[in-house]
């Protein structure tokens, strides 16, 4: 079973590019993330939301906590917004942390 | 601040060896965790360490052990690997204690594989 599922697996976009990426989970939460994992391995979180919208520079991160549903935007895509993006909760009641598989972007110049 | 640290990077085992994966983080978070990525699965949690003192099972602990030694570091053992734990390991650490959320910091990872 897939409590979290991500779409698209992989997206490859023009630079200058908007860029949606849609992550939908089946079990309550007390929290969803964002994270970046970079070609060489690293991960880094980008956003921790439990309700409505959140903004870092080009990055926007959406929830919508009814519909079980959240979304990353990323606006004027760049070669190096190129990396592989997962979406993760924090499962409430049980406070377990399940994972989707990832959606890799390619941002061509 | 060095922030996660995990030692090794890399470790090829062979089957029924074992090792002991460390992990440290200098940013007095309260919870640590460990995670396992395997092609095409997703991370999967392995176990968590809410507070220093207290460990916790998370999706896949079968196979592993764990010991907060002391708030900083946390650490997970193989007693006899096996194949199926050839994976990449990455540990984690959040301010915040369970059933609480906050941003998780994630070390650099250990690429583990086991013949």
């Amino acid at each position: 079973k897939n409590e979290v599922e991500q779409s698209p697996q992989n997206l490859t976009a023009q630079e200058g590019e908007f860029i949606t990426i849609n992550c939908s989970y089946s079990v309550g939460i007390s929290a969803l993330h964002w994270l970046q994992q970079h070609p060489g391995g690293g991960i880094v979180s980008l956003f921790m939301l439990s309700s409505g919208k959140k903004k870092h520079g080009r990055l926007i991160a959406t929830i919508n906590i009814q519909e079980k549903h959240s979304s990353l935007h990323i606006t004027a895509s760049h070669p190096r917004d190129s990396a592989v993006y997962i979406c993760a909760v924090r499962t409430e009641p049980g406070n377990q942390f399940y994972f989707g598989t990832g959606t890799s972007l390619t941002v061509i110049p | 601040n060095a922030g996660v640290t995990q030692t090794p990077k890399f470790q090829v085992l062979k089957t029924g060896q074992s090792m002991t994966l460390q992990c440290a983080q200098d940013m007095n978070h309260n919870s640590m965790y460990w995670y396992r990525q395997d092609p095409g699965m997703g991370l999967r949690l392995i176990y968590y360490s809410a507070s220093e003192g207290t460990t916790d099972k998370g999706e896949v602990p079968n196979g592993y052990n764990v010991s907060r030694l002391n708030k900083r570091e946390f650490s997970l053992r193989l007693e006899s690997a096996a194949p199926s734990q050839t994976s990449v390991y990455f540990c984690a650490s959040t301010w915040g204690l369970a059933g609480l959320s906050y941003e998780q910091y994630f070390g650099p990872g250990t690429r583990l594989t086991v013949t």
